[in-house]
């Protein structure tokens, strides 16, 4: 089946600091991939739709200077937390959709800012 | 607005019991529904969705239309299928998904 990867799984950072989250396809294209945040015992909240050779969709409320988002190719997604401060410490999720919409989700990764 | 509601945090069942977690939903047009698990420290995966009409692991779910819900339904639980579950939305622009906050249903002997 459809694999989305995401690395680091765990990162710490100093407050202001920049940290860049990685997310790939593995084993199929996505033209489409989606970055989500997760507070803790909450649900996933939709923070961008990011598109293939073109600037990303941002949800009202997520500033998009402090999360860049890069979708260079049809497997990579990158997530830039720019200038990381201890209330952006979260669990980031991306998912990948393939041809048919269908969105594979990556495993997390963890964001603590000291 | 699109909005996908879980009325329960927490559902616990003994095995063997029914299995009934509850989804509504509020949307205007047709959207896709779907079910979404995220078992013990693993990713989250899709279990079903309406438009497949099919049965995975033995849990079902209807689309209904009327009462705007799209509850998952299991006649006998098992341990194994404790873990959370989430309801899902998207939108006729098959865009992002709009999660409901989750239920964990807890399965115990």
């Amino acid at each position: 089946g459809a694999v989305v990867s995401q690395h680091p799984s765990r990162v710490i950072c100093k407050s202001g600091t920049s940290v860049k989250i990685e997310c790939r396809s593995l084993d199929f294209q996505a033209t489409t991939m989606f970055w989500y945040r997760q507070f803790p015992k909450q649900s996933l909240m939709l923070m961008a739709t990011s598109n293939e050779g073109s600037k990303a969709t941002y949800e009202q409320g997520v500033e998009k200077d402090k999360f860049l988002i890069n979708h260079a190719s049809l497997t990579l997604s990158t997530l830039t937390v720019t200038s990381a401060h201890p209330e952006d410490s979260s669990f980031y999720i991306c998912s990948a959709a393939d041809r048919a919409k269908t969105q594979y989700f990556g495993p997390g990764t963890r964001l603590l800012v000291l | 607005a699109q909005r996908v509601t879980q009325p329960e945090k927490l559902l616990s069942v003994f095995k063997g019991a029914p299995v009934e977690l509850k989804c509504n939903y509020s949307y205007s047009g047709s959207p896709e529904l779907f079910w979404y698990v995220q078992y013990s420290r693993q990713r989250l995966q899709l279990l079903l969705r309406h438009i497949s009409r099919e049965s995975i692991k033995g849990f079902t779910a209807d689309l209904n239309k009327g009462e705007t819900s799209f509850h998952l339904k299991k006649p006998f639980a098992q341990e194994e299928d404790s873990a959370m579950y989430y309801c899902a939305l998207r939108d006729q622009a098959g865009t992002a998904l709009i999660f409901g906050k989750g239920t964990t249903l807890s399965v115990s002997s």
